[in-house]
């Protein structure tokens, strides 16, 4: 296993496209995490899934951000009409709650290398 | 509001001095605190938590609940710390905070 993968890792897109981001976590990790980040700030969060099940997004999110965990695997990220303050680092992040058997959330996360976005 | 500060956006030594890397949180309950490092082309990743109590790489960080901070510290930095540090809070949900970061210089 080589870690979080995310894909593509550039994308140049015109505003008012759609573009989609997909990350491929750990594989027996069930708990996976999107994060935007822009040049001098730390990572925002954006929605986590455990599972298939998407559990807390930000109020901070626009309903033009849609995420999707299908099968409790990959999952996508899709930016429907983008605008120019889209562009930014988006990345993903993989944790476990269970370790060797025993429910053990150790809030490490675990992530990839981001998909950068930018919007011209 | 859960809030992580990172006051220095900046901070630069040199080889085999001290290093302190300050962050304050604001949350009333019982947080769980980490430091998270990106060094120059690689990913985000965990340096240390305050549940572990460990030292990573001769970095140690104290949860102090009195004053409401997570202060990152080494001794004697080194070149190899040259990095982006990141203090993250969780408290109340299972997202993590993340503050805006410190760039650590370690001059030869």
């Amino acid at each position: 296993d080589t870690g979080v993968s995310q894909n593509p890792r550039h994308k140049i897109t015109k505003r008012g496209q759609n573009v989609t981001f997909r990350c491929d976590p750990i594989s027996e990790h069930n708990r996976l995490y999107w994060y935007r980040q822009t040049l001098g700030q730390g990572p925002e969060f954006l929605t986590y899934f455990q599972n298939e099940a998407q559990l807390e997004k930000s109020r901070l999110l626009s309903d033009r951000f849609s995420a999707e965990r299908p099968k409790g695997s990959f999952s996508t990220l899709e930016i429907q009409r983008t605008e120019q303050g889209d562009s930014a680092m988006y990345l993903c992040a993989s944790s476990s709650t269970v370790f060797k058997g025993y429910d053990a959330n150790t809030g490490e996360l675990f992530f990839g290398e981001g998909s950068r976005l930018t919007v011209l | 509001a859960q809030r992580v500060t990172q006051p220095e956006k900046l901070l630069s030594v040199f080889k085999g001095a001290p290093v302190e890397l300050k962050c304050n949180y604001s949350y009333s309950g019982s947080p769980e605190l980490f430091w998270y490092v990106q060094y120059s082309r690689q990913r985000l990743q965990l340096l240390l938590r305050h549940i572990s109590r460990e030292s990573i790489k001769g970095f140690t960080a104290d949860l102090n609940k009195g004053e409401t901070s997570f202060h990152l510290k080494k001794p004697f930095a080194q070149e190899e710390d040259s990095a982006m540090y990141y203090c993250a809070f969780q408290g109340g949900s299972e997202k993590l905070v993340f503050g805006k970061g410190t760039k650590l210089t370690v001059n030869p």
